[in-house]
């Protein structure tokens, strides 16, 4: 079983750079591949990116000009940065740890607003 | 890119009642590929069928999944109170990777 926690600013100001880590009960695994999900509020499931133990990544076509993710292993945690952000980046943020070509463990989410 | 389609987008049922929800993606996809996952208020999505028909660990009897080519189906055979939610049905592999449908509401 594997237990994630997000943490990071609940606000961020437009044009700024959202960041939020999440910390990985038990260590970075080379048996997943580790995701950001988002959920704006009311609306439904985004995937936003992902990095392999190995630090391959692959990126949501349509956030891939702004956004990195980052893992370190040695703090058993991996990381998104999203810059220029807009109201439209509001939202739950979910890091996510998947496996069989799915999104297998969850974190419990943190909502993030985008807002002067 | 892939689009997916869940139908119906509300379903109202009773406790006891068998729950059929549909995904139907624009092209032909690998069964390996089709996921399901249970969303209920203010909690984070829970996966619930990998490969088109494998359940996740702890996931229930009732819960099935079904499907190949275009047409999945999530079926929960006897509704309890607790499995009144959103689904989400995914495909992984076109753009982007992981691309999640509408979802399904399951009400009482």
């Amino acid at each position: 079983q594997v237990q994630l926690q997000e943490s990071g600013p609940g606000l961020v100001n437009p044009s700024g750079t959202l960041s939020l880590t999440c910390a990985v009960s038990g260590g970075i695994s080379s048996r997943f591949w580790w995701n950001w999900v988002r959920q704006p509020p009311g609306k439904g499931l985004e995937w936003v990116g992902e990095m392999s133990y190995s630090g391959s990544t692959n990126y949501n076509p349509s956030l891939k000009s702004r956004l990195t993710v980052s893992v370190d292993k040695s703090k058993n945690q991996f990381s998104l940065r999203l810059a220029s952000v807009t109201a439209a980046d509001t939202a739950v943020y979910y890091c996510v740890a998947s496996t069989n070509y799915a999104q297998t463990f969850w974190g419990q989410g943190t909502l993030v607003t985008v807002s002067s | 890119e892939i689009v997916l389609t869940q139908s119906p987008g509300t379903l109202s049922l009773s406790p006891g009642e068998r729950a059929t929800l549909s995904c139907r993606t624009s092209q032909s996809v690998g069964n390996t590929y089709v996921a399901w996952y249970q969303q209920k208020p203010g909690q984070a999505p829970r996966l619930l069928i990998y490969g088109a028909s494998i359940r996740a660990t702890g996931i229930p009897d009732r819960f099935s999944g079904s499907g190949s080519g275009t047409d999945f189906t999530l079926t929960i055979s006897r509704l309890e109170p607790e499995d009144f939610a959103l689904y989400y049905c995914q495909n992984y592999g076109s753009s982007p990777l992981f691309n999640f449908g509408p979802g399904t509401r399951v009400d009482f």
